[in-house]
């Protein structure tokens, strides 16, 4: 069965710190992941995907398909990187995305 | 540029009364669209999504249905609420060429007493 585990409900660090919120999927197809965040009073929005290999505000996430993982990192954590954080995965040719239940994450001054 | 709309932002109503959530789209034509139902500790679960007018797919058995009478226009509806109905309800849409990426709508709040 498809499904997304973010396993920290709340991640909590101190500024400067280092920062990983951890996602694995389970799929039987080639996997397509996103992270979105939600900044308070802010819309859910996409921060990246797997496919691009990008780095968004500091933030990079590598697909492991060996751990069926694609976990999030950021070597400096900033306080306005605090927000909900959402792993999700892609499902057929539609578009339809499974998401994660989420982790909030905390930076601390 | 593409906007997407929900309203209304914040809602209460009582047990056993209907529903009516409006989503909209501007800017694009022939968008996939969805509803999600996000819950505290639960995340984001897919209620409906639609690839066409008229054309809905239900991810989820439940006390909600969900209508496309128009291309950029999204409903949600229900008949009688329940309590269990309350929650944060995200509406999204999606290129409908494949493109991955889905843009939400603000959201609304609804709380069933």
């Amino acid at each position: 069965a498809q499904r997304v585990t973010q396993p920290e409900k709340l991640l909590s660090v101190f500024k400067g710190a280092p920062v990983e919120l951890k996602c694995n999927y389970s799929y039987s197809g080639s996997p397509e992941l996103f992270w979105y965040v939600q900044y308070s009073r802010q819309r859910l929005q996409l921060l990246l995907r797997h496919i691009s290999r990008e780095s968004i505000k500091g933030f990079t996430a590598d697909l492991n398909k060996g751990e069926t993982s694609f976990h999030l990192k950021k070597p400096f954590a900033q306080e306005e990187d605090s927000a909900m954080y959402y792993c999700a995965l892609k499902l057929g040719s539609q578009g339809n995305l499974i998401f994660g239940k989420g982790t909030k994450l905390s930076v601390k001054p | 540029s593409q906007t997407i709309h929900q309203w209304p932002a914040t809602l209460v109503q009582p047990v056993g009364s209907p529903l009516s959530l409006e989503c909209t789209v501007e800017g694009t034509s022939n968008p996939n669209l969805y509803w999600y139902r996000q819950a505290a500790g639960r995340g984001l679960q897919l209620l409906f999504y639609s690839v066409g007018i008229g054309q809905i797919s239900s991810e989820v058995p439940q006390n909600l249905s969900a209508s496309r009478p128009q291309d950029r226009q999204f409903i949600l509806s229900s008949k009688k609420l329940l309590l269990s109905d309350s929650g944060f309800y995200l509406c999204a849409w999606s290129d409908g060429a494949g493109q991955e990426t889905q843009y939400f709508g603000p959201g609304t709040r609804l709380l069933v007493l």
